[in-house]
């Protein structure tokens, strides 16, 4: 049971928009501290792709986003592409925990 | 650009010890961020174990904190893991990561590939 909860799976087609929601509580997104998401593909390291709620680091594409309101946040892409099949994970940090992660999210391109 | 690489034993014994180094290269490991460690169990999330600083201060996850050590050694510019009285459930990929304070907030911008470790006898 993972402290931030992420539903385990999301879909659409080439072109759509989707979510991925990630639920916290007051000891971690609801702080000041902002939420990170990642992506990550089968056999490779995980990759950064939004940082302090909706930061994009360089060479994230901007059809990718991130929010945060109160004790949950939210990775969106729009214009779904197949590069983007992969598994999503949402990271903050909570006041006793220290680092936590979501469950991860499997994005699947129909 | 800094790149991490992870080194150790792909096998440990039950109630061994799991021991693993990342090393850094590209940049200096006495920087103002943090140095973590982070797993994948079989069909599972990612879990964060532990983080270490230049200091030699460290962090851990309170479900692992009583079997881990972390430490850093600047002079090989090198941070390690050590987990022991391992079960199957230490089976995982282990990755290192940098948790970059200047830029990203402490997020973690940069991983290793990952290293395998399979507690079996």
């Amino acid at each position: 049971q993972s402290v931030l909860t992420q539903p385990p799976s999301v879909s659409g087609a080439p072109g759509q928009r989707v979510t991925i929601s990630c639920t916290g509580s007051s000891s971690n997104i609801g702080t000041s501290n902002g939420v990170n998401w990642y992506q990550h593909l089968p056999g490779t390291a995980p990759k950064l792709i939004i940082y302090g709620n909706s930061n994009r680091p360089s060479g994230v594409p901007d059809r990718i986003s991130g929010s945060k309101s109160g004790t949950s946040a939210s990775l969106a892409i729009t214009g779904l592409q197949t590069e983007d099949e992969a598994d999503y994970y949402c990271q903050a940090y909570d006041s006793t925990l220290f680092w936590v992660f979501g469950g991860g999210t499997k994005v699947t391109v129909l | 650009q800094v790149q991490l690489q992870e080194s150790g034993p792909g096998l440990v014994k039950p109630s061994g010890t799991l021991s693993l180094t990342c090393a850094v290269s590209g940049g200096s490991i006495s920087t103002n961020d943090w140095w973590s460690w982070v797993r994948q169990s079989p069909g599972k999330g990612l879990e964060w174990i532990g983080e270490v600083y230049q200091s030699g201060n460290t962090n851990y996850n309170p479900s692992l904190k009583s079997r881990l050590t972390i430490s850093i050694d600047k002079s090989k510019n090198q941070f390690s893991l050590n987990l022991k009285s391992v079960t199957a459930a230490d089976t995982a990929v282990y990755y290192c990561a940098r948790g970059e304070q200047q830029v990203v907030g402490g997020a973690f911008d940069t991983w290793g590939q990952g290293t395998m470790v399979t507690v079996s006898s």
